[in-house]
């Protein structure tokens, strides 16, 4: 089955630092994927969707400034977090599924998210 | 406005015991997705199901079954003799359009604890 590959699983840094996550479709191609945000017992927001060769689509009240994505290829999508800070600390989950002529009628699939901690 | 509305925000149950988690959606959309996933505490989202607003048939998979209801905008979710295994966060998710890649928009979930 479709499979959608997240890393790092887990990341510490200190404040200030920019990390970047990869959202990687393993065995089909994506010209879309999703990036969400999930805080503690709470529920996914979605943050942005990413689109294959062009500028992403941030959801209203997500700074496009400092979520920067990159969708370069159809099974490679990244979120780089830039000068996170404590606030950023959350759980960050990417989602795809196989599209074909820029459709897709199959559900997507998650990767297994990022831990960030920003101290 | 598209929202999804989980009302039970946890629920425990003792193992064998049947259980039904409580989905409400809103949609102005004529076709739509509806889905559950399952959010383990190791945190990866676990697809359970899928179904399409055209398609109002109940829908069993082993212990689990489902019961859309288009009238009262409800997909409820049963897991029958709850296993510890099943102890989870369970979440309700719409996706606003059929045949399109699309965002999915999430209830808040509800947190199921199954006691041995």
């Amino acid at each position: 089955g479709a499979v959608v590959s997240q890393h790092p699983s887990r990341v510490i840094c200190k404040s200030g630092t920019s990390v970047k996550i990869e959202c990687r479709s393993l065995d089909f191609q994506a010209t879309t994927m999703f990036w969400y945000r999930q805080f503690p017992k709470q529920s996914l927001m979605l943050m942005a969707t990413s689109n294959e060769g062009s500028k992403a689509t941030y959801e209203q009240g997500v700074e496009k400034d400092k979520f920067l994505i990159n969708h370069a290829s159809l099974t490679l999508s990244t979120l780089t977090v830039t000068s996170a800070h404590p606030e950023d600390s959350s759980f960050y989950i990417c989602s795809a599924s196989p599209t074909a002529y820029g459709y897709s009628n199959q559900p997507q699939h998650f990767g297994d998210g990022t831990r960030l901690s920003i101290l | 406005a598209q929202k999804v509305t989980q009302a039970q925000t946890e629920i425990s149950v003792v193992e064998k015991e049947d259980v039904t988690l409580d989905c409400v959606y809103e949609t102005r959309d004529t076709t739509y997705y509806l889905f559950w996933y399952k959010q383990p505490p190791s945190g990866e989202l676990v697809f359970l199901i899928r179904r399409n607003s055209f398609d109002e048939q109940n829908e069993i998979s082993g212990r689990y079954s489902w019961n859309f209801q288009k009238s009262t905008s409800s997909f409820n979710f049963t897991i029958t003799a709850s296993q510890v295994v099943d102890s989870a966060v369970y979440f309700c998710a719409l996706s606003p359009s059929v045949g399109a890649t699309n965002k999915l928009i999430f209830g808040t979930g509800t947190l199921l604890a199954v006691q041995p």
